[in-house]
């Protein structure tokens, strides 16, 4: 059973706008969502992450929206630049225990 | 300039061959994991290292081998692999493991099994 479902698992946004990633999760015992950025020819890097005791985390352009209750968590990524163009990848944890989503596939337009 | 080093970048192997990757990270951290990442999956994770000792196996066919001998180096022996074990292998550190604590991984190994 996938613990972290994403989506959608590709995107296309015009640079200006507003990118919208989802991801959803089973296990209510999970207390680190972390967000990684990956580009081609290279490993995963930390975006930012958030904890479930609060709703909402900011930083630069990123901000992740946390529902506790729905068991759902985003990240907008504001004013969209070419040069966020990547792979996205939600998580979530526990322990020792790391569960990533499927990726998401960004490209942003001039 | 990535604090995790991991080589070789790229590996091709016969089923039959044996081989390791190396991860060496320069950042002071004491947990050191592996990941499988395949196309349209998630990042598998397969071992963790904490402080030198395993602490996490996530059912890795015994064809996989791990060592970790200090917390700067982690290794992954390679023997008698499937095709189905191609894959970018990425190793991670954080500052201990058991959560909350952000990953930081390396580039990877690209590896294709003949």
């Amino acid at each position: 059973q996938q613990q972290v479902k994403q989506s959608p698992q590709s995107l296309i946004v015009q640079k200006g706008g507003i990118s919208i990633i989802n991801c959803a999760y089973e296990n209510t015992a999970f207390d680190y969502f972390p967000w990684y950025q990956q580009f081609p020819g290279k490993g995963p890097a930390l975006l930012i992450a958030i904890r479930p005791d609060v709703s909402e985390k900011k930083e630069g352009r990123f901000t992740i929206s946390f529902n506790k209750s729905a068991k759902q968590f985003s990240l907008h990524i504001m004013d969209s630049q070419p040069g966020d163009s990547a792979t996205y990848f939600c998580a979530a944890s526990k322990g020792n225990q790391f569960y990533f989503g499927t990726g998401t596939s960004l490209t942003v337009i001039p | 300039e990535t604090g995790v080093t991991q080589t070789p970048r790229h590996l091709v192997m016969g089923m039959t061959n044996k081989k390791s990757l190396k991860c060496e990270q320069h950042l002071g951290h004491n947990a050191m994991y592996w990941y499988k990442q395949s196309a349209k999956k998630p990042l598998e994770l397969m071992f963790v290292y904490n402080f030198k000792e395993q602490t996490e196996n996530n059912s890795v066919p015994s064809r996989f081998s791990p060592e970790c001998p200090n917390s700067s180096h982690l290794f992954l022996h390679l023997h008698t692999l499937q095709p189905e074990d191609s894959a970018l292998y990425l190793c991670a550190s954080s500052q201990a493991s058991g959560g909350n604590q952000p990953q930081h991984f390396g580039d990877g190994t690209r590896l294709s099994i003949l």
